[in-house]
């Protein structure tokens, strides 16, 4: 069964520095990779999805991830940090050549401190 | 556009008492899911649908029905609530199996079981 880990609970950035909000993937047919925010008492909001050949994957709010086949990780990424990114990350993953459910990892809540 | 709707958005209950957790979306979208979100668990797949008339358990089902007569409506029972079920949960939907488009959260019913 596909499965995805968030190795980090909590990642404090300073503002205006970059971020990485780091995850790896298992699914034994080729990955439905995706990105999602959650607000304080809000839904998740979708970010950004991996596009089969894109290694760099461009979404909303200036985030982007990049995607490393060899490494089955798929590493949520912004070049300059904003305090109102502060928020709940979650990496998700589905794989359509099995059941094509979408599992999530258990979230990384990113702190950008002013 | 509406989008997915839960109701209620908060809902407390007694130990053993049952009441069904409403998710209707307008997009027309085929599978439809929900899950529950606990601290330091990340979201958890309780049960999913890929059409009208299929449903399927997740990771985390026991304790949860759900039935899907129609394409827009999604609803989840509890049939005896108990405190373990006291969470966050969310109800989720997209375009078909197969396809790589993402889901759309609902806001959440935040559920107490006393």
């Amino acid at each position: 069964a596909q499965s995805v880990a968030q190795p980090e609970d909590q990642v404090n950035v300073a503002e205006g520095n970059p971020l990485t909000v780091k995850c790896t993937y298992s699914v034994s047919g080729n990955p439905y990779l995706f990105w999602y925010v959650q607000y304080p008492n809000r839904g998740l909001q979708f970010l950004l999805k991996y596009i089969t050949g894109d290694n760099l994957v461009k979404g909303s709010y200036g985030f982007e991830a990049e995607f490393n086949k060899s490494q089955t990780s798929f590493h949520l990424k912004k070049p300059s940090a904003l305090v109102s990114d502060s928020a709940l990350y979650f990496c998700a993953v589905r794989d359509p050549d099995r059941d094509d459910k979408i599992i999530f990892g258990k979230g990384t809540r990113l702190h950008i401190l002013p | 556009n509406a989008g997915v709707t839960q109701t209620p958005k908060f809902q407390v209950l007694k130990t053993g008492q049952s009441m069904t957790l409403q998710c209707a979306q307008d997009m027309n979208h085929e599978y439809m899911s929900w899950y529950r979100q606990d601290p330091g668990m990340g979201l958890r797949l309780i049960h999913y649908s890929v059409g009208a008339g299929i449903t399927d358990q997740g990771e985390v089902p026991n304790g949860y029905n759900v039935s899907r007569s129609t394409t827009e409506d999604f609803p989840l029972r509890l049939l005896s609530a108990a405190p373990s079920q006291t969470s966050v949960y969310f109800c989720a939907s997209r375009l078909k199996r197969g396809w790589n488009t993402e889901a759309f959260f609902g806001q959440g019913t935040r559920l107490t079981v006393v």
